[in-house]
């Protein structure tokens, strides 16, 4: 398939575990976004990588949650410690322009 | 004031009606328009961007944007229970990096 994937479709874990979420974007797609999707917030942007430039880690909630991208292309999303309230629909997206952004199916997490 | 407000609805029309669904932002640097549609346990899709005041027309689906008033639409023509879903509207900041501001979403329920 040619879109973004995503990986585990869904996770269920204790409170206090460290959870990690993958994401593999479209071929050739120079740009990488880590949304989150909860009821009553929306879709909140998390991470942003583009190509070898630091990533903009401006909306990441706290020090908890960090994203790395090896080599240009699979980014792993982690969090650490988790809590009730991180549990959410994480979304990735990819893109050539940053306007057009192309999401994948997501990651539903659910913290108990 | 959030930075996009988006009518939640739920939104419910008979097969064959035009549909009509609305955010407003209050930022003016907002350059760059774009809907999506996400079906139920699904990521978004895009379906519609545009960068500039006036109308765009894809098949059933036109996208309007009037920065004079900060108001964008959506219109679907000819609506089908296929288009049965939640409608986001999202917008980026001309010289940003890229992340998207979304609304809230409005959940569409197209009967037969």
């Amino acid at each position: 398939g040619a879109g973004v994937s995503q990986s585990p479709s869904n996770k269920v874990t204790e409170k206090g575990k460290d959870v990690e979420l993958r994401c593999d974007p479209i071929s050739g797609h120079t740009a990488l976004y880590w949304y989150r999707q909860s009821l009553g917030q929306g879709l909140e942007f998390l991470i942003y990588f583009q190509g070898n430039s630091a990533p903009d880690k401006s909306g990441l909630p706290s020090d908890r949650f960090s994203a790395e991208r090896t080599g240009g292309s699979v980014s792993t999303l982690t969090i650490q410690r988790t809590q009730q309230e991180d549990s959410a629909v994480y979304l990735c997206a990819s893109s050539l322009n940053r306007d057009q952004q192309y999401f994948g199916p997501g990651t539903r997490l659910t913290v108990t | 004031q959030k930075e996009v407000e988006q009518d939640p609805g739920p939104l419910s029309v008979p097969e064959g009606a035009i549909v009509s669904l609305n955010c407003t932002y209050s930022n003016s640097a907002f350059q760059y328009f774009m809907w999506y549609r996400q079906y139920s346990r699904k990521g978004p899709e895009l379906l519609m961007y545009t960068y500039s005041s006036g109308n765009k027309e894809d098949g059933r689906f036109t996208a309007q944007v009037d920065k004079s008033s900060k108001y964008i639409s959506l219109f679907i023509r000819d609506s089908q229970p296929s288009d049965s879903a939640t409608y986001l509207c999202a917008m980026v900041y001309g010289g940003s990096q890229g992340n998207l501001i979304f609304g809230k979403g409005t959940k569409l329920s197209v009967k037969p």
